[in-house]
Parts: structure tokens; C-alpha cells; sequence
């Protein structure tokens, strides 16, 4: 089955300093790859969702990188701000139906003004 | 969280005790999900459901059970709580092109 690796666990940034998050998959034929933001005693909110047809996708200030044949996926934030500070999470979703995501295990993403 | 909805937000529960956790939404999306979120685990799936009356098992379903008798309710029950299952429970919407809403969660405390 899919397994989903997430890294760094923690990331300490300084406001206006750019941060990256970066996944990597195991199961070649995953198809669909969201991010997802969480803020302390609230539930996971998309943010960001990426296909296997296409290696970059852009909102605002949040992008998102996709290479096929590394098997990886990154998140990258520009000009941090202190509300960016939350848990981040990758997941995957593998071809064939199953709808079942696969998450990793999440960056705390900390802003310092 | 617009559209979805959970009850309890909170519940402390005896072990042993049997327990109900309703997730409703408005949004008449075919599927849902719940999943539990646990330190040093993020978010894993116990069960998910592609339709009324069909439902099936995630990766930690043992000791769950599930029921979807309208499109606009998912019920996850603990036949038989254990301290095991205190945790963050989580449920969400599913659309068919696999993006995934989640809704703002039940903290459950089995003592």
C-alpha cells in the first residue's frame, strides 16, 4: 500500500523567510496529492491540492511542486506571516478508486515575528 | 468546516461504556470518512463509506463500527470504549474528484 513520508517534523521561520515542506510516496500510480493546514483545536483545512498531470501549482503565496519520477512533493510558502503558524500535512491518494487518503505525519510550521 | 458537522465537540466515557459519534453534512457528498489523530501518528483512517448502506474498513477499524443509513449521516460507535481510544476524532466529506473536507472534530477521553 501507499506510504507517505513528511519532512522536516518541525520548522522555525522568521517572518518574510520562505518555507518548504517535502513529501515523498511510495506507490508510483498515486494520482492525487493535497496539503492540508491545521490550527490548533480545529480540523484540517485543504489548501492546496496537486494532480499527476501537472508539476506546479500556485495560490497566492503557497506553491506546490510535484515530481513523477522522484516520487516526491513539496510545499512551498513565500513571505511567511506569523497566521501561517500551524500543522502542516501532506497526503496521497493512489490510483484505482480507493478514495482513501494517506496522510503524512505533519510539520509544525512555527512564524517568529 | 461549513457542512459538516460533529456531536458530541466533547465526551469523557467510562472504559467498557458503549459510544456514538455522529458526523452530518449538507452537502450531499457521496463519500465520508473518519479517521482518528494521535501524537506521532497524524491522521489515520478506522473506517469510510461510498454510499448509503456501503461502507468498508480503513486501516485502524478494529474496535469500530460504522453506519450510514442516510446520505447526510455517518455514525461511528465503540461497541466497548478502551483508554486506547482516547483521542481527536475526526470526520469528512469526500467528492469524486477526491478532495476531502474535514469537520472541526471530537475530543473523546475514555477513563
Amino acid at each position: 500500500g501507499e506510504n507517505v513520508e513528511q519532512h522536516p517534523s518541525t520548522l522555525s521561520v522568521q517572518e518574510g523567510d520562505s518555507a518548504v515542506i517535502k513529501c515523498t510516496y511510495s506507490d508510483s500510480a498515486s494520482n492525487y496529492f493535497p496539503w492540508y493546514k491545521q490550527e490548533l483545536g480545529k480540523g484540517p483545512q485543504l489548501i492546496i491540492d496537486i494532480r499527476s498531470n501537472v508539476g506546479e501549482k500556485k495560490d497566492q503565496r503557497i506553491a506546490v511542486t510535484l515530481n513523477k519520477t522522484a516520487k516526491h512533493f513539496s510545499l512551498h510558502i513565500t513571505e511567511t506571516q506569523p497566521e501561517d503558524s500551524a500543522v502542516y500535512f501532506c497526503a496521497a491518494i493512489p490510483q484505482g478508486g480507493s478514495e482513501k487518503l494517506v496522510f503524512g505525519k505533519g510539520t509544525k510550521l512555527t512564524v517568529n515575528p | 468546516d461549513a457542512g459538516i458537522t460533529q456531536s458530541p465537540r466533547h465526551k469523557v466515557t467510562e472504559t467498557g461504556t458503549p459510544v456514538t459519534l455522529r458526523c452530518h453534512q449538507t452537502e450531499n457528498h457521496r463519500y465520508m470518512y473518519w479517521y482518528r489523530q494521535d501524537p506521532g501518528h497524524g491522521l489515520r483512517l478506522i473506517h469510510y463509506s461510498y454510499g448509503v448502506k456501503d461502507t468498508d474498513k480503513g486501516e485502524v477499524s478494529d474496535g469500530y463500527s460504522v453506519s450510514r443509513s442516510k446520505t447526510e449521516d455517518f455514525l461511528l460507535t465503540l461497541e466497548s470504549a478502551t483508554s486506547s481510544q482516547t483521542s481527536v476524532y475526526f470526520c469528512a466529506i469526500g467528492t469524486a474528484s477526491y478532495e476531502q473536507y474535514f469537520g472541526p472534530g471530537t475530543r473523546l477521553t475514555v477513563t
